[in-house]
């Protein structure tokens, strides 16, 4: 079984200073891994998407994370935050889930405060 | 374009009485899903679905029931709404080849409140 860990549920950064929000993850096989971003009254955006392509990937907005096998992290980052970023994000990992169709397990989520 | 459509936005219940929350999609999806999102819980899935006639259960299916006849449409029905049921409500759709690397996509949301 997988699991999803976002370790700060609530992190404040300053108007353009980086932004690191934290995920971990567990699982017995190679994930797809996805980040969304849910903006206040708002479905859930796709930010960006790993698959095991290249380890850096890179989303919208200027946002990018890097998969590391090692660390089984998957740790999303901007490098200068805008008033704009202030939302809800969501780790996401995927798994083959042979013949059901539900290998999805969401982490509970981080709310990213940018003080002006 | 119009992606994954949620009806309605917003509506409220009294206790006991019945609804049907509308999803559609026009992305061909074959795969969909109900979820429903609780303050500082994430999201838990209700139910999904691989394709027309075929539906099975998620996390928490209690008090709620499905059905898909259209690849386009994936219903959900809340049976003698319970103040526990008060949420948000988001369906998502995902293509269903290769569907572990797909992202998902996500409607606005239904905001129910049971009083």
């Amino acid at each position: 079984a997988q699991s999803v860990t976002q370790l700060d549920s609530h992190v404040s950064v300053s108007e353009g200073t980086p932004v690191l929000l934290r995920c971990n993850y567990s699982s017995s096989y190679s994930p797809s891994l996805f980040w969304y971003v849910q903006h206040p009254n708002k479905g859930l955006q796709l930010l960006l998407k790993y698959t095991s392509a290249a380890t850096l990937v890179k989303g919208i907005n200027g946002f990018e994370a890097e998969f590391k096998k090692s660390e089984t992290s998957f740790h999303l980052t901007k490098p200068s935050a805008h008033m704009s970023d202030a939302a809800e994000y969501f780790c996401v990992v995927s798994l083959y889930s042979g013949g059901g169709a539900d290998g999805l397990t969401f982490g509970k989520g981080t709310h990213l405060i940018i003080q002006p | 374009n119009a992606g994954v459509t949620q009806t309605p936005k917003f509506r409220i219940l009294k206790i006991g009485q019945s609804m049907t929350l509308q999803c559609a999609q026009d992305m061909n999806h074959n795969y969909m899903y109900w979820y429903r999102q609780d303050p500082g819980m994430g999201l838990k899935l209700i139910y999904y679905s691989v394709g027309a006639g075929i539906t099975d259960k998620g996390e928490v299916p209690n008090g709620y029931n499905v059905s898909r006849s259209t690849t386009e449409d994936f219903p959900l029905r809340l049976e003698l709404a319970a103040p526990s049921q008060t949420s948000v409500y988001f369906c998502a759709s995902r293509t269903g080849r290769g569907a572990y690397n797909s992202p998902l996509h996500f409607g606005n949301g239904t905001r129910l409140t049971v009083t």
